[in-house]
């Protein structure tokens, strides 16, 4: 089956730094990848849509200039947390699709990334 | 747009059956179902289409129902290794939201011995 990574899968970091988390899918073209973040005890939320090639489109709430996203090629996105305070401690966990292939309906998911703000 | 999922937490004995639901107040194109377990993300179960098709998944089942907007998981004959939060995906048909999901708020299964 398709196989997303990600890393780091945990990051323990200041306050005021920026955190970089790699998104890539490693036997598929993603068309599309998604970017969640999830809090203890709650359930995914949708964070943005990327494309490759293009900007990304993110979801009512979600700062944009706080976390830029960028889809280089059509297996790697990058979620980039910038200048992160204790409440961006979060679970992030990124998905992959592959619109234009066979498994388009489906959705891959990364292992995730917990990312701890001291 | 999040779909309800309910009912919130289920406990089971090992062996006994129980039903989440996922409902949506728009048109779906897809449901998916998954499982996750704590400080894990979460994995894929199965994807139901429109068309009212009913899958399998060794004892855990699911329908979707396109006219009520409504899908159904079965966990049937329930075994320790089925506890966690099950989550349900919407894929919901609109130009302008092709291909992103939004997610139910959870179901916690908790199955004893």
């Amino acid at each position: 089956g398709a196989v997303v990574s990600q890393h780091p899968s945990r990051v323990i970091c200041k306050s005021g730094t920026s955190v970089k988390i790699e998104c890539r899918s490693l036997d598929f073209q993603a068309t599309t990848m998604f970017w969640y973040r999830q809090f203890p005890k709650q359930s995914l939320m949708l964070m943005a849509t990327s494309n490759e090639g293009s900007k990304a489109t993110y979801e009512q709430g979600v700062e944009k200039d706080k976390f830029l996203i960028n889809h280089a090629s059509l297996t790697l996105s990058t979620l980039t947390v910038t200048s992160a305070h204790p409440e961006d401690s979060s679970f992030y966990i990124c998905s992959a699709r592959d619109l234009q292939g066979p498994t388009y309906n489906e959705q891959f998911f990364g292992p995730g990334t917990r990312l701890t703000v001291l | 747009q999040q779909p309800v999922q309910s009912p919130q937490a289920v406990i089971l004995r090992e062996g006994e059956d129980a039903v989440i639901n996922c409902s949506s107040s728009k048109a779906l194109y897809s449901v998916h179902w998954y499982r996750q377990k704590h400080g894990e993300a979460p994995v894929f179960l199965m994807i139901l289409l429109k068309g009212g098709e009913q899958k399998g998944h060794e004892k855990i089942s699911a329908s979707f129902n396109e006219k009520k907007q409504q899908s159904s998981l079965y966990l049937t004959a329930s075994q320790l290794s089925y506890s966690g939060t099950y989550f349900c995906g919407t894929e919901v048909i609109a130009t302008d939201s092709w291909g992103k999901f939004q997610f139910g708020a959870g179901t916690q299964v908790v199955v004893t011995p």
